[in-house]
């Protein structure tokens, strides 16, 4: 057990819907990074926070969005949904590398 | 999005074999991690790697941080059937850069007694 809390675990909704994915933290972490897994483009960074702070973004597309709350857990909420989006997505907490990642939830758009 | 080459892309091998897989990149990187990933879990770092030269081992696993900076090694001895599963290297620029942590394309190792 890493520690780390994602829920759901499976989620299918059509396409154009909007769905919101949720992680918990390690406890003592401040830091959570979201990532997306799919066949074709392996594990791709999406964003990251600290202690409710967005520090980084990466490949993520503006039709998603994410926010840390003052507990420490983070949100990332996918829009207009393709199915293209359908992938697994990870969080990880940290205190220094991501070395705790949650089990994920995996995301099919239909 | 950017990856890194891992190789080789998956390998059978017998119970009790020595595994070697490696990972390249076109780019200098810092910090060179080494995860596993097993069937509907997360990736589980393994050994982290933080100096070019540098030799770490986390029990049967040895992980080499390659001189140029570019390419990392890990090895597995003795090789068990719970070895099975996916392992991804990861290259940060800095360590405590995980925004901009790179990931492998991933050795998938299967294990038959």
């Amino acid at each position: 057990d890493s520690g780390v809390t994602q829920t759901p675990k499976h989620l299918i909704t059509a396409t154009g819907q909007r769905v919101t994915l949720r992680c918990s933290p390690r406890s003592g972490d401040l830091s959570v990074y979201w990532y997306q897994q799919s066949l074709d483009q392996g594990l791709q960074f999406l964003i990251h926070y600290y202690n409710g702070e967005e520090r980084a973004k990466g490949n993520i597309l503006e039709r998603f969005s994410a926010q840390q709350f003052p507990d420490l857990h983070s949100e990332l909420n996918l829009s207009s949904l393709e199915l293209g989006d359908s992938a697994l997505y990870f969080c990880a907490s940290s205190a220094r590398e991501p070395g705790a990642f949650g089990q994920g939830t995996r995301l099919t758009v239909v | 999005g950017q990856q890194l080459n891992q190789s080789p892309q998956s390998m059978f091998i017998q119970e009790g074999e020595d595994v070697s897989m490696n990972c390249t990149s076109s780019s200098i990187f810092n910090t060179w991690l080494w995860y596993k990933q097993d069937p509907g879990e997360g990736p589980v770092l393994l050994i982290a790697l933080y100096k070019a030269g540098e030799l770490t081992s986390n029990g049967r696993l040895t992980a080499q941080f390659g001189i140029t900076r570019k390419d990392s090694f890990l090895n597995i001895s003795a090789s068990i059937p719970s070895d099975v599963g996916i392992y991804f290297c990861a290259g940060q620029p800095y360590t405590g850069t995980a925004s901009k942590l790179t990931f492998g394309t991933g050795t998938r190792l299967q294990v038959t007694l």
